[in-house]
């Protein structure tokens, strides 16, 4: 299985600061057709998870744009421009490049 | 915009079996989507359990072996998930989700106990 971490685990962050969350693949999640399937999801307290990126880099529909993803290969970025109260939650990365499909360990966002 | 609703039992005694099953609305379960179902054991984190396309291709996750078996029924627009030889590992929050690699949407979670 393509294990996927996540650093930090935790990340205190002082509202209107920048938060960033590192997510290190075991394998190359580029695909046959080129493209490279990491997604990064949101869960907020007692809510499912909810998508905010994929494909490294591009927002799904009504994500704010202080979501940013960046990355290549194995090595992939998710950073919030200005955190703000409502990104308060766990952030997972997740590989759908090869079966089975895997998350990181998630992130815990809280506020200072 | 696709939804989901998930129903079934919260409460499973150890060597039971989980039947879960994701009505979908707002969508046909024989579009270009795959139907998975995933996993969160209470404060922990997500475990995929596997996929189910429309046509019945499965694809699920080794570590529960043959445990797992996914099911469609086009006739109601639903996609079922069944469990069996549950134990207390096997406790956790159960989504079920579209997800179409650019969309995902998820059911509102079913917590599943495994207990006598």
């Amino acid at each position: 299985d393509v294990v996927m971490t996540q650093t930090p685990l935790s990340s205190p962050v002082t509202l209107g600061q920048p938060a960033s969350i590192s997510c290190r693949s075991s394998q190359s999640l580029v695909d046959s057709d080129g493209n490279t399937y990491l997604s990064w999801l949101q869960q907020r307290p007692g809510q499912p998870p909810r998508l905010l990126i994929y494909r490294i880099s591009k927002r799904f529909f009504g994500v704010p744009d202080r979501f940013s993803g960046s990355g290549a290969g194995t090595d992939f970025t998710l950073k919030i421009s200005r955190v703000e109260a409502e990104d308060v939650g766990v952030y997972y990365c997740k590989q759908s490049a090869q079966l089975p499909y895997t998350f990181g360990q998630g992130t815990k966002l809280e506020i200072k | 915009q696709v939804q989901l609703q998930q129903s079934g039992p919260g409460l499973v005694k150890p060597s039971g079996t989980l039947s879960l099953s994701c009505d979908v609305s707002g969508g046909s379960i024989s579009s270009r989507n795959w139907w998975s179902w995933v996993r969160q054991p209470p404060g922990k984190g997500l475990e995929w359990i596997g996929e189910i396309y429309h046509s019945g291709t499965t694809h699920y996750n080794p570590s529960l072996g043959s445990r797992v078996t996914f099911s469609v029924d086009k006739s109601k627009n639903q996609f079922s998930l069944r469990l069996t030889s549950m134990t207390a590992a096997d406790t956790a929050v159960y989504y079920c989700v579209r997800d179409e690699g650019t969309v995902m949407d998820w059911g509102q979670g079913t917590l599943v106990t495994v207990s006598s």
